[in-house]
Parts: structure tokens; sequence; C-alpha cells
């Protein structure tokens, strides 16, 4: 398994651009998250989904939006580029969700620059 | 509110020696907790968790302690190695599907 890719590893971005971060798993998870870290600090949820079709806010969902159509795939999409949104973006999946103290598995990270 | 912070951002031991690395968490719900190891590059790793209802819990070389009465979890390396260097992240889990990251601890180890 390749487990958790994500790509592009790394973008720079104008102000005002959009672009869409890609995440696959291959692990047949049914939870998929996206995290931003900002530097020297531990990892934000943006957005998660608990499968297909159904996706929820995290803590910091503004600007972003996502997409869940297959179990495999759960894409981030930027519309309108901030240099706020400078970051690295993870990817993870878990099989079952953290309510059964699940273990999150996570991608090698997207290194996004607004500028 | 919620939070979890680390009572030291940088933690430097020579190799050989164990580490300790500590935690505290201001959500006394929180039933789960989970540590992480991030490589300089790449994504945070699971290292080892606990649950609300043990206080001590082993893996290979690491030992997490939970203390709830002062809310303090604390992760140990044994015989610490240079692989060991990284950026340890303690996370809770306070409710359903959310997870609070900590900010981090860097973590060198002089050879």
């Amino acid at each position: 398994n390749a487990g958790v890719t994500q790509t592009p590893k790394f973008r720079i971005l104008k102000i005002g651009q959009s672009m869409t971060l890609q995440c696959t798993q291959d692990m047949n998870h049914n939870y998929m998250y996206w995290y931003r870290q900002d530097p020297g600090m531990g990892l934000k949820l943006i957005y998660y989904s608990v499968g297909a079709g159904i996706t929820d806010k995290g803590e910091v969902p503004n600007g972003y939006n996502v997409s869940r159509s297959t179990t495999e795939d759960f894409p981030l999409r930027l519309e309108l580029a901030a240099p706020s949104q400078t970051s690295v973006y993870f990817c993870a999946s878990s099989l079952n969700g953290l309510a059964g103290d699940d273990t999150q598995y996570f991608g090698p990270g997207t290194r996004l620059t607004v500028l | 509110g919620e939070s979890v912070g680390l009572h030291l951002p940088t933690l430097s031991v020579q190799e050989g020696d164990n580490s300790i690395i500590n935690c505290a968490y201001s959500n006394s719900a929180s039933d789960y907790f989970i540590w992480y190891k991030q490589e300089s590059g790449k994504g945070p790793q699971f290292i080892i968790d606990i649950r609300s209802n043990m206080d001590k819990r082993q893996g290979q070389r690491v030992t997490v302690l939970l203390n709830k009465t002062v809310k303090h979890l604390s992760l140990q390396i044994a015989a610490t190695q240079p692989g060991d260097s990284a950026v340890y992240f303690c996370a809770e889990k306070t409710s359903y599907d959310k997870v609070i990251f900590g900010p981090g601890t860097s973590l060198s180890v002089i050879p």
C-alpha cells in the first residue's frame, strides 16, 4: 500500500488564485482529514469526512472547501488564496474514526506559499 | 477553552540517555491521548496512545504516562538514538473525531 499520498509537494500561489490540493488513500479508510500546520505550531483541523458524500467543518474551515465523491479521494480547494493560508497542509485517514481510538495515518504534506 | 500545551519547546539529550517530553492538557473530559513523531519534511507518525482509564502504557523503547489529577502526560524514550531526533506532538481527543494538537517539542540527540 502507498498509504496516504498528496500532490503537489510544493506550490506558490499569488493572492486571489485558486488551487486544489489532492489527497488519495489506498487503505480503504472511511475517515479522511485535512490539517494545516503553521511554523512552530501543532496541526489544526480544517475539514474532515466520515465517508463518501459526507464532509464536515473542523476548527479552521474558512477559505477552504472539500468534497468526497469516492472513498479514496479527498481534495481540498482554495478559492481565493490569501497570505494567511501560507502553511503546510497534511491529509490523513483512519479506518473508523477516532471514536474507536483509531490511528490516523498522515500524508507527506503540501507546502503552500501565497505571495 | 480547550488547549494542549508543552512545557519545553526544545530538548537536547545525549545519545543513549533517556528523554522525557511533557505535555499539559486542559480538558478534563478528554478520554484519549496520542503522541506523534514528525521528522523534517514528513507528516506526523503515530508513536503511542493511551486511554484515560490507564495511567501508563509501554511500547518499544517508549512509555507514556498519564496523570489525570494534574492533567499532564509525558513521553519517555529510553536509550535515545539519533533517529529519534524530531518534533514530538501530543494530541488529545476531546470529542468524537475532534483532536487537538499541542505546539510540539523539538528533540535533538547529540551523538
